[in-house]
C-alpha cells in the first residue's frame, strides 16, 4: 500500500517568501503530525492533528507558521515571510489512530531559504 | 519540552560486533518507548519499541529498558555495514506526543 507522500521534495526559495509544504498521509490514518529537523538535529514536533482538528500547535515557531488538514486526509504546512533559521526538512507522519503508537514517516520536504 | 538525551556520536564498530546505543529521557511517567534508523538522507522508520522493563529481542536488535533509571538502550548484534545510520530515540508522554533525541550515528567497519 502507498506510504505516506510529501511534496515537493526539495523547495529553495527566497527569503520573504511564502511556502507551502504537502503531506498525503497513509489513507485511514487519523493522527497527523508536522515535524522539523535541522541539520544534525533531532525532530522537533511542529503540529498534531487528530482528524481535521489540531489540538496541539505548540511546536509552531511563531506566528508565521500555519497548517491545516482538509477531508481528516491532507494537510498543509504554510510558513510566511520565510527566513533563513527556517530552512531545516521538514517531516510529516501518520498514525492509525490512538490504539497504535507507531508513526509512519513521509520522505520529507527540503527546505533552504536563500 | 521533556527531554530526551543520546550521545550523539559517532558509534565506530567493526562488522560483527555488538553495538550498543543509549537514551536517558526526564520524564518518569513516560510509558512507551522507541528505536528509529534514519539512513542518510531519508526519513525515520520504526525498528523497535518497548513498554515493559527488561529486554525485548527482535532479530539482531535488543531494547533494553530500566524505568527505575529512566533509561533505554537499543543492542545491535553481529553489525553489519547496513546498520550504518542515525539511532533515533524516541519516548511518548501523553497519548499522542513522541520526544526524540538527538540521535547517535552508528558507522559500521568492514
Amino acid at each position: 500500500g502507498a506510504g505516506v507522500s510529501q511534496s515537493p521534495s526539495n523547495k529553495v526559495t527566497e527569503k520573504g517568501k511564502d511556502v507551502e509544504l504537502r503531506c498525503d498521509p497513509i489513507s485511514g490514518h487519523t493522527a497527523l503530525y508536522w515535524y522539523r529537523q535541522s541539520l544534525g538535529q533531532g525532530l522537533e514536533f511542529l503540529i498534531y492533528f487528530q482528524g481535521n482538528s489540531a489540538p496541539d500547535k505548540s511546536g509552531l515557531p511563531s506566528d508565521r507558521f500555519s497548517a491545516e488538514r482538509t477531508g481528516g486526509s491532507v494537510s498543509t504546512l504554510t510558513i510566511q515571510r520565510t527566513q533563513q533559521e527556517d530552512s531545516a526538512v521538514y517531516l510529516c507522519a501518520s498514525r492509525a489512530g490512538r490504539s497504535t503508537d507507531t508513526q509512519y514517516f513521509g520522505p520529507g520536504t527540503r527546505l533552504t531559504v536563500l | 519540552q521533556k527531554e530526551v538525551e543520546q550521545n550523539s556520536g559517532p558509534l565506530s564498530v567493526p562488522e560483527g560486533a555488538i553495538a550498543s546505543l543509549n537514551c536517558t529521557y526526564s520524564d518518569r511517567g513516560s510509558q512507551s518507548f522507541f528505536w528509529y534508523r534514519q539512513y542518510s538522507g531519508k526519513s525515520p522508520e520504526l525498528i523497535m519499541f518497548i513498554y515493559s522493563n527488561g529486554d525485548k529481542e527482535d532479530g539482531r536488535f535488543t531494547a533494553q529498558l530500566n524505568k527505575a533509571s529512566q533509561y533505554v538502550s537499543l543492542l545491535i548484534r553481529d553489525s553489519q555495514p547496513s546498520d550504518s545510520a542515525t539511532y533515533l530515540c524516541a519516548v511518548r508522554y501523553n497519548d499522542y506526543k513522541l520526544s526524540f533525541g538527538a540521535g547517535t550515528t552508528v558507522t559500521v567497519r568492514a
